[in-house]
C-alpha cells in the first residue's frame, strides 16, 4: 500500500492550492481518505475526509467553505484544494488511509510522504 | 470537540529504560484512542488503535492501555529507534483530535 502525494508549493496569500495523493496496491474505492495537517513545529489537525467510492465528504467546520476534497477512481488519486490562503495555513499536508475497508473508522494508516505548502507574500 | 492533553511535554530518558507516556481526555472517548509516532521529516506512523491494539509490524515493547477519559503508551525498554514525538488522537465523534505530543528525547 503507498500513498505518493504531490511536490512542494509556494502560493501567495489569496490564493489556492491544489494537493493530490496518488494510492496504490489496494482497491481505491474501498478505504476512505482523511487529510491531516502540520504547521511548522506544531501538531496535527485533522481537516476531512473523502469515500473514494461515492465522492462523499466530511470536512472540519474550520475549514468549512474553503477546502474541498475530490477524487479520480481511474487513477486512484485523491485531491485537496484550499482556498483563500493565508499565512496561517503554511503547513505540511497528508493524506491518510482509513485502516479499515468501508467504513470511516478514523484510524489513519498508512500515511502519504506529506507535502508543504509555503503562503507567503 | 474533544481535548486531548498529553503529558509529560517532553520525556528525557536513557535507552533500556522504560517510558511511560499519557493522553487526558475532555470527556470520555471509550476505548476510541490511537497513539501514532513521529520521527522527523517522516509521515506519523500508527503505533496503537482502540486504546490496546498494536498495528501491523509494531514491535511488543509498544503497549497501550485505558479507556474513558485516561490513557497511557508504555514503551517497556527504550530502543535507540524510538526517540521520537508520539501523538494520542480520538475517534469517539466528529472531528477526530489529536494530543499536542510528547516528544521523547535521549537523556
Amino acid at each position: 500500500v503507498q500513498l505518493v502525494q504531490s511536490g512542494a508549493e509556494v502560493k501567495k496569500p489569496g490564493a489556492s492550492v491544489k494537493l493530490s495523493c496518488k494510492t496504490s496496491g489496494y482497491t481505491f474505492t474501498t478505504f476512505y481518505i482523511h487529510w491531516v495537517r502540520q504547521a511548522p513545529g506544531q501538531g496535527l489537525e485533522w481537516m476531512g475526509i473523502i469515500n473514494p467510492s461515492g465522492g462523499n465528504t466530511i470536512y472540519e467546520q474550520k475549514f468549512q467553505g474553503r477546502v474541498t476534497m475530490t477524487r479520480d477512481t481511474s487513477t486512484s488519486t485523491v485531491y485537496m484544494e484550499l482556498s483563500s490562503l493565508r499565512s496561517e495555513d503554511t503547513a505540511i499536508y497528508y493524506c491518510a488511509r482509513d485502516r479499515d475497508q468501508y467504513v470511516d473508522r478514523k484510524i489513519f494508516d498508512p500515511w502519504g510522504q506529506g507535502t508543504l505548502v509555503t503562503v507567503s507574500s | 470537540e474533544v481535548v486531548l492533553t498529553q503529558s509529560p511535554a517532553t520525556l528525557s530518558l536513557s535507552p533500556g529504560e522504560r517510558a511511560t507516556l499519557s493522553c487526558r481526555a475532555s470527556q470520555s472517548v471509550s476505548s476510541y484512542l490511537a497513539w501514532y509516532q513521529q520521527k522527523p521529516g517522516q509521515a506519523p506512523r500508527l503505533l496503537i488503535y482502540d486504546a490496546s491494539n498494536r498495528a501491523t509490524g509494531i514491535a511488543a515493547r509498544f503497549s497501550g492501555s485505558g479507556s474513558g477519559t485516561d490513557f497511557t503508551l508504555t514503551i517497556s525498554s527504550l530502543e535507540p529507534e524510538d526517540f521520537a514525538v508520539y501523538y494520542c488522537q480520538h475517534r469517539f465523534n466528529w472531528p477526530p483530535t489529536f494530543g499536542q505530543g510528547t516528544r521523547l528525547e535521549i537523556k
